[in-house]
């Protein structure tokens, strides 16, 4: 069974840059499946951040590709959220996700998330 | 990338059927996921490619859809389906935009 795990600093300054790291047990990135982010901000709805496959690419949510990357560490089974400029607004929970199967397929494995506040 | 629309809240009785719409005009093609989450939880999947549930979950939950709405129904509703249900719909661009959420409630 797979266990995602989030890790990272839970308060980040404005301006600055986000990075959190997803730690993945029971299957390696590389066995397929698409792997991203979804945040949730305090008190809202779930927003899609990004996905990747280890052989067909990565993708973004428009709205949010010029401050967003992600990229993975095959050997460490881990992936990686780099998120630049960050303000106030981009305060949330931010959960490490897996596909059922393909990319259209929805998340059915997730992290327990780790809430990142950006304040000064 | 597009909007989703769902209703704010859907309340019903105990037993009885409720009905979870997602909107969107340019639905068409693109496939359908549905969540739940519970306050302080991580959301859990109840449906993906619009009516096919993952391992575990309840036959009581179903989806469908037409052109420009897809549709998740609870059957047989009980307390315990209380919760936030959102919509996921699947861009051609494989950006996966969520629809704003649904608060459930069994009364």
């Amino acid at each position: 069974q797979v266990h995602l795990q989030e890790s990272g600093p839970g308060l980040v300054k404005p301006a600055e840059t986000l990075s959190l790291t997803c730690n993945v047990s029971g299957l390696f990135i590389t066995d397929g499946y698409y792997w991203g982010w979804v945040r949730q901000p305090p008190g809202k709805g779930l927003e899609w951040i990004g996905s990747f496959h280890h052989e067909r690419g990565t993708f973004y949510n428009p709205s949010l590709k010029s401050r967003v990357t992600i990229s993975k560490d095959s050997s460490a089974n881990q992936f990686f959220l780099i998120f630049g400029s960050v303000a106030a607004t981009d305060t949330a929970v931010y959960y490490c996700v897996k596909s059922v199967v393909d990319q259209s397929s929805g998340y059915f494995d997730w992290g327990q998330g780790i809430l990142v506040t950006v304040a000064s | 990338s597009y909007e989703l629309t769902q209703p704010p809240s859907v309340s019903v009785s105990p037993r009885q059927t409720a009905n979870i719409t997602c909107s969107g005009q340019r639905l068409g093609r693109q496939f359908i996921s549905w969540y739940r989450q519970l306050p302080g939880q991580s959301p859990v999947l109840l449906i993906y490619h619009d009516d096919q549930r993952p391992t575990g979950i309840s036959e009581r939950f179903s989806g469908s859809r037409s052109e420009t709405t897809a549709t998740l129904t609870i059957s047989e509703t009980q307390t315990v389906d209380d919760g936030d249900y959102y919509c996921q719909c699947w861009g051609a661009n494989a950006d996966g935009v969520f629809g704003p959420g649904t608060t459930v409630s069994v009364l």
